[in-house]
């Protein structure tokens, strides 16, 4: 990916209820795309991937996210949150010839009870 | 299963010091390595990579080496450090070209 804008730097929501953070690419070519997460003073960790196939993926910890070709999208989807999801989420892609990952500024999910 | 680790996990160092982070892999050869740093809620910048020993691409020009003497071992260095170096230091590994697996970072505190 060229580049990769997660459109909101911060989600409050409400532990249950259904969350969605959003992330734009740009990229003239095929490209693979992730989301992380990431706990307090902690490693990035995978949450899911797209490589190919089927444009909806499904994560650890009841995640998923749906790559959208023609909007250039790939937001993630939780149903319904719980307090210990709250962390940053970074969407991130890369081309799939190449060896370099962009990420997104990050989105802080802060889940309220 | 492949780990990742690095060391230390917290340091913090006078303006004008030297530095070496050191991150290492297990269960995999030939891996891609890249140091990213993360300044204080911001995103990752991609500092180094390499795809194989002995082979440093620089993406951000700074007062930072890196350096990668075994196929595992991947090193950050800096002969004087400065105020700005402070960060969030994080490793990665990747197989190829998708997902890459991040080590638990390091703290750096510049004073």
């Amino acid at each position: 990916a060229q580049s990769v804008t997660q459109l909101d730097s911060q989600v409050p929501v409400f532990e249950e209820a259904p969350v969605e953070l959003r992330c734009n690419y740009s990229s003239s070519v095929s490209v693979y795309l992730f989301w992380y997460v990431q706990y307090p003073n902690q490693g990035l960790q995978l949450l899911l991937k797209y490589l190919s196939g089927s444009t909806l993926v499904k994560g650890i910890n009841g995640f998923e996210a749906e790559f959208n070709k023609s909007q250039t999208s790939f937001h993630l989807r939780k149903p319904s949150v719980h307090i210990s999801d709250t962390a940053e989420y970074f969407c991130a892609g890369s081309h799939t010839g190449g060896f370099k990952t962009i990420f997104g500024a990050g989105t802080r999910l802060f889940v309220k009870a | 299963s492949q780990t990742i680790h690095q060391w230390p996990a917290t340091l913090v160092q006078p303006v004008g010091s030297p530095l070496s982070l050191e991150c290492t892999v297990e269960g995999t050869s030939n891996p891609n390595l890249y140091w990213y740093r993360q300044a204080a809620g911001r995103g990752l910048q991609l500092l180094f990579y390499s795809v194989g020993i002995g082979q440093i691409s620089s993406e951000v020009p700074q007062n930072l080496s890196a350096s990668r003497p075994q196929d595992r071992q991947f090193i950050l260095s800096s002969k004087k450090l400065l105020l700005s170096d402070s960060g969030f230091y994080l490793c990665a590994w990747s197989a190829g070209r998708g997902e890459q697996f991040f080590g638990p970072g390091t703290r750096l505190t510049v004073l």
